[in-house]
Formats: structure tokens, sequence, C-alpha cells
């Protein structure tokens, strides 16, 4: 079982819907939490990140931390076709210098 | 530029050659990481350092596959006598202490 799971889709929906991505974890000890948005043959940025629990928001997005269910989301508003794309999460322990990535999400937005 | 830079962006290999992937991290980072990332997954760590340690080799997924920085700097990845899994893209990041990874746009590696 990898330490990191995430559904690959792909995920398509109209512009303008709410999108949600998840990743489930099993290690207890990541306390970092990132979203990451990778384009086709590029390499991925971060998008946001979140320590231990709790929301986050900036913008039309919205990054989710429940550690007592060990489940991350990440919501975007008011999707558009620019947001298609890759989106990965990524988790580490206090350390920071070992980051566990899910399989990625792919998400296509129609216009 | 002030990105992280990597080269070649794309290398095609026979089995069994060697290959020397490099990546020039942004400026002053400490911090150094490299990833293998397969068709349809995720990065996967391979590797770090901060300046020239070597602090985790870990997820280096054989003695073929070995990387140095030897002056905190530009690092390479090199792979010995190259074989089809180890077929990817090679992601290269950089980071100052404790902070965010800025990637490259990686190597893809193609091996015949």
């Amino acid at each position: 079982q990898k330490e990191v799971e995430q559904d690959p889709g792909p995920l398509s929906v109209p512009e303008g819907a709410i999108v949600s991505l998840n990743c489930t974890y099993s290690n207890s000890a990541f306390q970092y939490f990132m979203w990451y948005r990778q384009y086709s043959r590029k390499g991925p940025e971060l998008l946001m990140y979140t320590y231990s629990s709790g929301n986050k928001e900036d913008g039309r997005f919205t990054a989710q931390v429940d550690k007592s269910s060990k489940y991350i989301s990440l919501f975007i508003r008011d999707s558009q076709p620019s947001d298609s794309a890759t989106y990965l999460c990524a988790m580490s322990g206090y350390n920071f210098n070992k980051f566990y990535f899910g399989s990625g999400t792919k998400l296509n937005v129609k216009p | 530029g002030a990105g992280v830079s990597q080269s070649p962006r794309y290398k095609v290999a026979k089995r069994g050659q060697d290959v020397a992937l490099r990546c020039d991290p942004i400026s002053g980072h400490v911090s150094l990481f490299w990833y293998q990332q397969a068709l349809g997954q995720g990065p996967e760590f391979l590797t770090y350092f901060q300046n020239e340690a070597q602090l985790d080799k870990s997820g280096l997924p054989s003695d073929r596959f070995f990387a140095e920085r030897p002056e905190g700097s530009v690092s390479t990845l090199k792979i010995q006598r190259t074989q089809q899994e180890d077929s990817a893209v090679y992601l290269c990041a950089s980071s100052a202490l404790m902070d965010e990874q800025f990637f490259g746009p990686g190597t893809r590696l193609t091996v015949l």
C-alpha cells in the first residue's frame, strides 16, 4: 500500500463547476500538506500548503486537512479551462525534506 | 533565468549506456532534491542534498544511481548501465531551508 493514495481520474467538469480533489494517507507523522499543479511536460508548481489540520483559502482555491481521518482535499471554485492540469497532493513530516506525492488527478475543465 | 533549470530536456539512451542529468538550482538555495516520475504517476523521492552533503539517498532504486553536488550548487544525477525500467522523467527541485520546493521542467529519459 502506498503512503499517499489519490484517485487518478480523469475528472471532466464544465467551466464554472466546483471541483473537489482528494487524497488519503496512512502515515500519522505527516504534518505538512501540499497541493501542486502540473501542466503537461512541465514541473509541478506549488498551489497551496497547510500545516496540520484546518482550512486554508487562496482566491478560488481552498485546502482542507482532516488529520483524524487522514484525508485532505482541494476545492476549486468557478473552475476555468486554464485549470486543466494534473493535481498532485504531497506530504511531509516535520523535517520538510522528504515529500511523498500522490499519483495525481488529471482534471479537464470544458469551456 | 530565476528558476530551476535542467539539462538535457530529453535524453534517449540505449540499454546499458551511462547517462548524466544536470540540475541548476535557484541561486542561494541550500536544499536540492531529485525525484523520478513515471508516466501517469506522481514524483517519487530519490535523494536530498543540503549544500554539498547528501543527507538522504533512501529513494535511489539501485546502486546504478548516483547523485552528487560537489560545490553545493549544481547537481548531477548519474545512472549507470541504464535499463528500460529507468525510463521516466527526472525532476530536480530546490528550496531555501525548510521552505517551498521549486521544481525544474524535468529531463525525460527514454531507454531503448
